[in-house]
């Protein structure tokens, strides 16, 4: 248990339904973090919050909308997806400033029918 | 752009072995370099984290060592066990304070 945990575990959805990921975080920090992973493919960083506000968005698709209501919840919620967006979704969190460790969650495994 | 690169992409070894993972990163401006392990289907563990004014880290039979100027950090796992076997991801922050690059990971499979 590294501190970060992240709902559902498991999650299939249809192109057209609307579904959003949780993660909740209790280790006092200030940034939190949604990656994507795919099959052979490094770990793509999505959107950074600091301070609930959001400070890094790396040309994600509009399908992904991340929310950040407090510094101990992150979402993404999901609508119109296709399944190439099947993937991993990590969640993690870090304290603010350089030279800080990352801590992940145990990730969510999305498959888009 | 910051590219981080780990060789071998996969390895295989006997229990008992003492190995090394090898990460290799192109820009040498690094805030820290972090490693990580990854069972299957699961979300990432972190093992060691290496500030960039360090030369390394230990932590029971890992060892992780950072050179920033020829951009490598290698990953020493002593006296290697069946429970070891996971995907071991190394990670650069930099570019921006929150800007973690992973590399593409080692599959180790250690063979009782």
């Amino acid at each position: 248990e590294t501190g970060v945990t992240q709902t559902p575990r498991h999650l299939v959805m249809g192109m057209t339904n609307k579904k959003s990921l949780k993660c909740e975080q209790h280790l006092g920090h200030n940034a939190m973090y949604w990656y994507k992973q795919s099959a052979k493919k490094p770990l793509e960083l999505m959107f950074v919050y600091s301070l609930e506000e959001r400070v890094e968005n790396n040309s994600v698709p509009s399908r992904f909308s991340p929310e950040c209501p407090n510094s101990s919840h992150l979402f993404l919620h999901l609508h119109t997806l296709q399944p190439e967006d099947s993937a991993l979704y990590l969640c993690a969190s870090s304290s603010q400033g350089v030279g800080t460790e990352a801590f992940f969650g145990q990730g969510t495994r999305l498959t888009v029918v | 752009k910051q590219e981080v690169t780990q060789i071998p992409a996969a390895l295989s070894v006997p229990e008992g072995e003492n190995l090394v993972l090898n990460c290799s990163f192109t820009d040498s401006a690094i805030y820290n370099l972090q490693w990580f392990r990854q069972d299957p289907g699961k979300g990432l563990t972190s093992l060691l984290l290496i500030q960039s004014s360090q030369r390394e880290q230990t932590s029971g039979r890992l060892n992780a060592s950072l050179d920033k100027s020829s951009g490598r950090s290698t990953l020493y796992i002593a006296a290697s066990q069946p429970g070891d076997s996971a995907t071991y991801l190394c990670a650069v922050a930099s570019g921006g304070t929150y800007k973690y690059i992973f590399g593409t990971g080692t599959r180790l499979k250690v063979l009782a």
